[in-house]
């Protein structure tokens, strides 16, 4: 089983500013099976990236996926207000098929 | 616009079962291209999969839940069911369902609103 460690835990930034999140998994995952989700309170999840890079569909270019083998990033170029919110990775394995990272917290400093 | 809505029991006994329907809107869940999953997620916790199935009825389960989980499709309803058997408290959850892109590995690219279920005597 592929174990997903995102961090750090909570990230504290101010709008404007650069975020970096991260996603370690334990053993190598393809490129292709890599995915980013943003979760705000009371809603369901929404898909950011798929395929560790592309944008889902009306996904804002300041969001970008980047990485390969265990090491992946999210990266939002300048946070806007609306960004705060909790940021899942997720990936396709073998057993179980889907699973995802602890979350990582984004609140306003 | 897709749209799915999750509709079942706010509140399940311990030793119950848990069954929950997603209905789809505004696309056909007999598309050749999808599956249709559950999701759950614990309150205040992470995502955890549980399952999906394709409009023909072939189906995958999470390890750790199969022996508890049976998921099933109605086309003619344009519906998708989850049934989760013997629950505990551990599975107080809000429950998701979700359009499942295997296709490109993509668990959600569509999702319900959620719904809590609480295990509870």
């Amino acid at each position: 089983e592929i174990v997903l460690t995102q961090s750090p835990g909570t990230l504290s930034l101010s709008p404007g500013e650069r975020a970096t999140l991260s996603c370690r998994a334990s053993q190598s995952v393809s490129s292709s099976y890599l995915a980013w989700y943003q979760q705000k309170p009371g809603q369901a999840p929404r898909l950011l990236i798929y395929g560790a890079s592309s944008r889902a569909t009306g996904i804002p270019d300041r969001f970008s996926g980047s990485g390969s083998g265990t090491d992946f990033t999210l990266t939002i170029s300048r946070l806007e207000p609306e960004d705060f919110a909790v940021y899942y990775c997720q990936q396709y394995g073998s057993s179980p098929m889907y699973s995802f990272g602890q979350g990582t917290k984004l609140e306003i400093k | 616009q897709l749209q799915l809505q999750e509709s079942g029991p706010g509140l399940v006994k311990p030793s119950e079962t848990l069954s929950l329907t997603c209905t789809v809107s505004g696309g056909s869940i007999s598309s050749s291209s999808y599956y249709w999953g559950w999701i759950r997620q614990p309150p205040g916790k992470g995502l955890e999969w549980i399952g999906s199935i394709y409009y023909s009825g072939s189906t995958y389960y999470n390890p750790s839940l199969k022996s508890r989980v049976t998921i099933s499709v109605d086309t003619s309803k344009n519906q998708f069911s989850l049934k989760l058997s013997s629950v505990t408290a551990a599975d107080t959850a809000v429950y998701y369902c979700a359009r499942d892109r295997l296709y490109d590995y993509v668990l959600g690219d569509y999702w319900g609103q959620g719904t809590l279920v609480t295990v509870s005597s």
